[in-house]
């Protein structure tokens, strides 16, 4: 069964950057017809897709965040990785990992980790 | 950037009674929508793709309809577990949004 676990710290200074990691177990990262998403969610608001990655290296991202968003993938560990830079306060949020189905028919999220809450303060 | 509206933003209902969630699109967005469901403190978890298809391991008392701008979740028959929040997501061309979400809540 796969599951996915996401780690990293949970606070972060302001103008900072703050770096969460996913790991896969129960299956591996590199399966073709899926890509590794990563989604947000402010404390009592909506969700917020951040971006995905495929095993390839290959990545999308929200043109909202484009610009302070990398995600990388590492396939020896099964893992794969967020990095946002230049944090402030709007980006406390719980963050979580997800597989993402990519094909013909649709794009959806459908095996999400637990989440992690990360709240940006000095 | 295609923006999602729901409604209502909460809807109560009685255990065995039938929901109706309603979720719109700024654009069309064929069928290219999703629904998912989240409990408080939990992840949320995909039910419908493709606007009308069912997730692995989804009950089908869940049902999903539309296209194009209009969308509609059915519940035929509430269950005590079906009370959470529901958002819908749309998927045009590499960029993904969510609704603002419908909270069902016991009547």
């Amino acid at each position: 069964q796969l599951q996915l676990q996401e780690s990293g710290p949970g606070l972060v200074k302001p103008s900072e950057t703050l770096s969460l990691t996913c790991t896969v177990s129960g299956g591996s990262i590199s399966s073709s017809s899926y890509y590794w998403g990563w989604i947000r969610q402010p404390p009592g608001k909506g969700l917020e897709w951040i971006g995905s990655i495929y095993y390839s290296g290959s990545t999308y991202y929200n043109p909202s965040l484009k610009s302070r968003v990398t995600i990388s993938v590492d396939t020896s560990k099964n893992q794969f990785s967020l990095k946002l830079s230049s944090v402030t306060a709007a980006d406390t949020a719980v963050y979580y990992c997800a597989r993402h189905v990519h094909t013909v028919v649709t794009d959806a999220f459908d095996i999400w980790g637990q989440g992690t809450m990360v709240t940006v303060s000095s | 950037e295609i923006v999602m509206t729901q409604s209502p933003a909460t809807l109560s209902v009685s255990p065995g009674e039938r929901a109706t969630l309603s979720c719109r699109a700024s654009q069309s967005v064929s069928s290219n929508l999703a629904w998912y469901q989240q409990k408080p403190g939990q992840a949320p978890r995909l039910l419908i793709y493709g606007a009308s298809t069912r997730a692995t391991g989804i009950p089908a008392r869940f049902s999903g309809s539309g296209s194009g701008t209009e969308f509609t979740l059915t519940i035929s028959s509430l269950q005590s577990e079906d009370f959470a929040v529901y958002y819908c997501q749309q998927y045009n061309n590499w960029l993904f949004t969510f609704g603002p979400g419908t909270k069902v809540d016991i009547k």
